[in-house]
């Protein structure tokens, strides 16, 4: 079955970059996900990568995909303290259920 | 513009009785899903449903009922309420193609569950 393992913290200085790391274990074609959950709120989904892509980039965010090693990571450029949240990730198999999988989710703390 | 929504946002109650949280959405998505997010567990699946008349359970379902009447709601109902299950609980939905969003979920925004 699918397993989906993120570290639990990171705590970056306002302005540097955030790499968040992620690791999967489906050997399948899959949808990879970032979400971000602000405080209070539900978790809204930043952008996803399908398993034939290795790299996309939207604005501050790119996201890196090693199909061999099965790492995800999300890179946030010029880390504002609004990105203060937590980040989870999560993968689908295409062609398999509807249900993704989640990791645990990682607090990505911005300090001045 | 399309939306998912919740209620109540914050609920108190007592060990024992029934409660029922509600889910809306305006997406026309015919996948549903509620969780519950806890610290130290991250999300967990409570039930699912994949149309009208469709549930399904997940991994943490007992204790939890759902049903599913129409295409824009699917209630949770806490059957005798226990303090076990004091969490957050968040209703999600999803498309059943890919198109440009991977069948996203889009979830509520949330239902804080006090059990006394």
């Amino acid at each position: 079955g699918e397993d989906v393992e993120q570290s639990l913290f990171l705590s970056v200085r306002e302005g540097d970059s955030s790499v968040i790391n992620c690791t999967y274990t489906d050997s399948s074609s899959t949808y990879l996900y970032w979400y971000k959950q602000e405080p209070g709120a539900g978790l809204q989904l930043l952008t996803y990568i399908f398993s034939n892509m290795d790299m996309k980039q939207d604005q501050r965010l790119t996201v890196l995909l090693n199909k061999k090693d099965k790492h995800l990571s999300l890179r946030i450029a010029d880390t504002q303290t609004g990105d203060s949240a937590i980040y989870f990730c999560a993968e689908r198999p295409s062609g398999g259920s509807y249900i993704p999988t989640f990791g645990r989710g990682t607090s990505l703390i911005v300090h001045p | 513009d399309a939306e998912i929504t919740q209620s109540p946002r914050h609920k108190i109650t007592e060990t024992g009785r029934q409660v029922t949280l509600a889910c809306h959405q305006t997406w026309n998505h015919n996948n549903m899903f509620w969780y519950r997010q806890d610290l130290g567990h991250g999300l967990r699946l409570i039930h699912y449903s994949y149309g009208v008349h469709d549930t399904n359970k997940g991994e943490v379902s007992d204790g939890y009922s759902v049903s599913r009447s129409n295409t824009e709601d699917l209630p949770l109902t806490l059957e005798s309420a226990a303090s076990s299950q004091t969490s957050v609980y968040f209703c999600a939905s999803s498309g059943q193609t890919a198109g440009t969003s991977g069948s996203q979920q889009f979830f509520g925004p949330g239902t804080r569950l006090t059990v006394l």
